[in-house]
Formats: structure tokens, C-alpha cells, sequence
């Protein structure tokens, strides 16, 4: 079965600064699609960053980016220039095909330190 | 447009009830998940419906059920309450479930049972 772990509960980070959150899956499966959602305080769950597994290259939104090492089944989220509207539960998710729900990993809530 | 809502946003229900949550996705987004969240837990998902039919279903009791309708809008039911269904209750939508599609979320009902 396929499991999604986030090995670091909570993170602190200066503002400015760069953090690395930590995400690594289990399936064996070939094609698939990895997420990054960010839950802030007021609950309300977004997308931040996806990835198509037979993309080879890293994704990139703005401040965020991805390095994504699909043979050591490796996902980890870069925030760069950390802001305190960064601060946030992020979670990292996998999704086979449409046909199949998507797995969360239990998050990593992340402190900006002003 | 109009995001995610949901219906109501805090309840408090006693053991042996019965409850019925709703969910109102986005203009146009045909399908709709819902996920129980806690911290224990962290994020699971309960079920997906697209065009009025349940296209996954995660590993939860039949006590949780669910239905959408032919305007995409859907409820899910809990009978019975346990203690233990005590939790945040997510929904999310999504134009029509593909694998990369991005899910919407929206701020969640949270259960209180006692």
C-alpha cells in the first residue's frame, strides 16, 4: 500500500531564510502525481506546489520549489525568502490516478520567526 | 467566483446521533471529496463523488456515507456517533477528479461529539 511520511512534525524558521520540509513516499508505481498543500491558521487548505512523476524536472512556484528524486522516492519542499505568511501546517500528498484517492502524510507545522 | 463552502461550520452532536454535513463546490466543479481530519489521524480521505456517483471510497465504517447531487453539491452522513468521530471535516472540489487536478478546499465543519 502506498504511505506518504513526513518525518519532521515542526519546523522554525527565520524570516527571510530558507527551509527544506521533508516528504518521502512508498508505492510501486511508475506514473503518478505528488502534491505540497499549506493549511495556515484559519484552516482553510491550499495547493501550493505539484509534481507529475514522469516530469524530470523540479517545480517551481515563485518563492517554492520542489526536489524530487523519484528513485529514492524523495519529495521535499523549498521555501525560499520564508515570510511569516508562510507560516502554516504543510502536507505532503500522493495521488496515483484518478481512480484512487489521494494519501496525505501527517504534516509539518512550520513556524516563521520574525 | 465563490469558493469551497461548507455547511454549518461547528457542531456538537452526543453519542448515538445522527449528523448530515454539507458541501458546496466551486461553479463548474463536478467532483467533490471529503476528508476527516485529526490529530491523531492527520488527514484522511472518506470518499469522492463525481456526477452523482461514488468514484472512491476510503476505509472508513458504513456509518459514513455520502451523496451528491445533479447540481454537484453533496452531503455526507454520520450515524450513530462515536466519540471518536470527533474531528475536522474537509471537502474539497475539483473540475473532475483527474490525478493532477487541484483540489479546493473549504474551511471545514468541525465535530464535536460527547
Amino acid at each position: 500500500a502506498q504511505t506518504v511520511t513526513q518525518s519532521q512534525p515542526e519546523m522554525s524558521v527565520q524570516e527571510a531564510e530558507t527551509v527544506t520540509l521533508s516528504c518521502t513516499y512508498d508505492t510501486s508505481e511508475s506514473d503518478y502525481y505528488l502534491f505540497w498543500y499549506k493549511q495556515p491558521p484559519s484552516r482553510q487548505m491550499i495547493l501550493v506546489i505539484r509534481q507529475e512523476a514522469y516530469k524530470q524536472q523540479n517545480a517551481t512556484e515563485n518563492r517554492f520549489s520542489v526536489n524530487f528524486q523519484k528513485a529514492a522516492k524523495s519529495f521535499s519542499l523549498k521555501i525560499s525568502d520564508s515570510q511569516l505568511g508562510d507560516a502554516a501546517m504543510y502536507f505532503c500528498a500522493y495521488r496515483r490516478g484518478r481512480d484512487d484517492k489521494i494519501i496525505f502524510g501527517k504534516g509539518t507545522r512550520l513556524h516563521i520567526l520574525p | 467566483k465563490a469558493g469551497v463552502t461548507q455547511t454549518p461550520r461547528y457542531l456538537i452532536k452526543t453519542r448515538g446521533q445522527q449528523v448530515t454535513l454539507s458541501c458546496s463546490p466551486i461553479s463548474g466543479h463536478r467532483s467533490v471529496s471529503w476528508y476527516q481530519q485529526t490529530p491523531g489521524q492527520g488527514l484522511q480521505f472518506l470518499f469522492e463523488y463525481f456526477s452523482e456517483t461514488q468514484r472512491n471510497k476510503g476505509n472508513f465504517p458504513g456509518r459514513f456515507s455520502g451523496r451528491q447531487f445533479s447540481n454537484s453539491r453533496s452531503e455526507m452522513n454520520v450515524s450513530t456517533l462515536e466519540l471518536g468521530d470527533s474531528a475536522l471535516y474537509l471537502c474539497a472540489s475539483s473540475l473532475d477528479g483527474g490525478s493532477g487536478d487541484t483540489q479546493y478546499f473549504g474551511p471545514g465543519t468541525r465535530l464535536t461529539v460527547l
